[in-house]
């Protein structure tokens, strides 16, 4: 099946930094979401994107599907940024998601 | 908004317990899963129903079972709970006409 990696696995930031953190995947996708896992446990929906460019607020997300690649950007991090940040892309149907194993951020005031 | 609720937020059972983990979202999808996720392992699929009393496997359905009755509402079954099986359970649910999916807070089940 297909194979998500996500990079890094950890990131401490100061309150204020930039972050770009990474998802490579190993074949074509026809969906691509990046999630954020808040400390208690919730999945928030960050971004829809099986290729292009999105902006929502200090957050933004670039898929190069023909790279086989997505990288999401966070800006002026700030502490209630902190949590895990999973990339997931189904290939054939939008019933067979696969998840990387997420990047731990976190963001120290 | 999409709500997805699960029924409880923490969970202890016993080894040899029947448990059940019920989901229940509120904006008519077709869809609905339940995952498991392990640290370092992301989230891996248990089941899926893709339609009232419909049901297909996932990567891990050893030890679980699922039973879709109404369309909101989605439960796992831990037919004899055991240990290997502590982790957090999440469900989601999804339109078939849209890519998104949406997930529910989570179980956080622990086998003594």
């Amino acid at each position: 099946g297909i194979q998500v990696e996500q990079s890094p696995p950890d990131l401490i930031l100061q309150e204020g930094a930039n972050s770009t953190l990474r998802c490579n995947f190993s074949d074509s996708v026809n969906n691509l979401q990046w999630f954020h896992q808040n400390p208690w446990g919730q999945l928030i929906n960050l971004f829809y994107i099986p290729s292009g460019t999105k902006q929502n607020g200090r957050l933004s997300a670039t898929t190069v599907a023909t790279e086989r690649y997505s990288l999401l950007y966070i800006s002026s991090s700030q502490t209630t940024d902190s949590g895990v940040y999973f990339c997931a892309v189904t290939k054939y149907n939008n019933n067979d998601m696969r998840f990387g194993a997420g990047t731990r951020l976190t963001v120290k005031p | 908004d999409v709500k997805v609720t699960q029924s409880s937020r923490y969970l202890v059972k016993r080894t040899g317990e029947k448990v059940f983990l019920e989901c229940v979202q509120d904006m008519d999808h077709e869809n609905m899963f339940w995952y498991r996720q392990d640290p370092g392992l992301g989230l891996r699929l248990i089941y899926f129903s893709y339609d009232v009393k419909m049901k297909e496997k996932g990567d891990i359905p050893e030890g679980y079972s699922v039973s879709r009755e109404k369309k909101e509402r989605f439960s796992l079954i831990l037919e004899s709970a055991s240990t290997n099986q502590t982790s957090m359970y999440l469900c989601a649910s999804r339109s078939a006409s849209q890519y998104e999916q949406y997930f529910g807070p989570g179980t956080r089940l622990t086998v003594t």
